[in-house]
């Protein structure tokens, strides 16, 4: 079946602008987590959600970065006033929810670039 | 502090050279531990999961092992292929939780 997809797979922007990131999960996933990766760095969490709902936004950095999830599927994460400090690879991932088995499988990364 | 330590940072090997990538946590409460590969310019891909201390995976030239302080990707006869780095996370608590991630290890295979 289809894995996790991201669009776009690159952005670049001009610092100051607003920037949407989409991340449409495995089918049936109920869980969706959204983490930054800089580079020689492993990913670091941001925000994760169970259904439609954040359970978890300790990860996001300050209130410039937003996320939502309206439907139970799709997520879009937003950047408002983007800064160099942003440009990092943002990797979407998701899992199914029950059993023993919590594995995240992750999508390609968005590549952002504030210039 | 970190939660998750990985090493070496980066590892060269010659094709059919055998070596072990370590890495430890300083977690309590853990749920499980995960393997992952990542290519360059694309998502880490799911390796393996453990849960347990003594518990041992295998895919194919890899195989994961865990304690209750460190876990251990033995690669044995590497290809080239096998180049790419791994990373190692763990998971705290219970259900779906974020991973926390190690800085993970490069891995170059030399034919």
């Amino acid at each position: 079946g289809a894995g996790v997809s991201q669009t776009p797979s690159n952005k670049v922007t001009e610092k100051g602008k607003y920037v949407e990131l989409r991340c449409d999960p495995i089918s049936g996933h109920t869980a969706l987590y959204w983490y930054r990766q800089s580079l020689g760095q492993g990913p670091e969490f941001l925000i994760y959600f169970q259904g439609t709902g954040a359970a978890d936004d300790s990860g996001l950095p300050n209130d410039r970065f937003f996320a939502v999830r309206p439907e139970g599927s799709v997520s879009t994460l937003k950047i408002q006033r983007t800064e160099r400090g942003d440009s990092a690879v943002y990797l979407c991932a998701s899992s199914s929810t029950g059993g023993k088995s919590y594995e995240q499988y992750f999508g390609p990364g968005t590549r952002l670039t504030v210039t | 502090e970190d939660q998750v330590t990985q090493s070496p940072e980066a590892l060269r090997l010659q094709e059919g050279e055998s070596s072990s990538l370590n890495c430890s946590y300083t977690v309590s409460g853990l749920r499980g531990l995960f393997w992952y590969r990542q290519d360059p310019g694309k998502g880490p891909e799911f390796l393996f999961t453990l849960y347990s201390a003594g518990e041992e995976k295998e895919k194919e030239r890899l195989k994961a092992t865990l304690t209750k302080k460190e876990s251990f990707l033995h690669i044995t006869a590497p290809k080239p292929e096998d180049s790419a780095t791994y990373l190692c996370a763990v998971q705290m608590t219970s259900g779906n939780t974020p991973l926390v991630f190690g800085k993970g290890t490069r891995l170059s295979v030399i034919a």
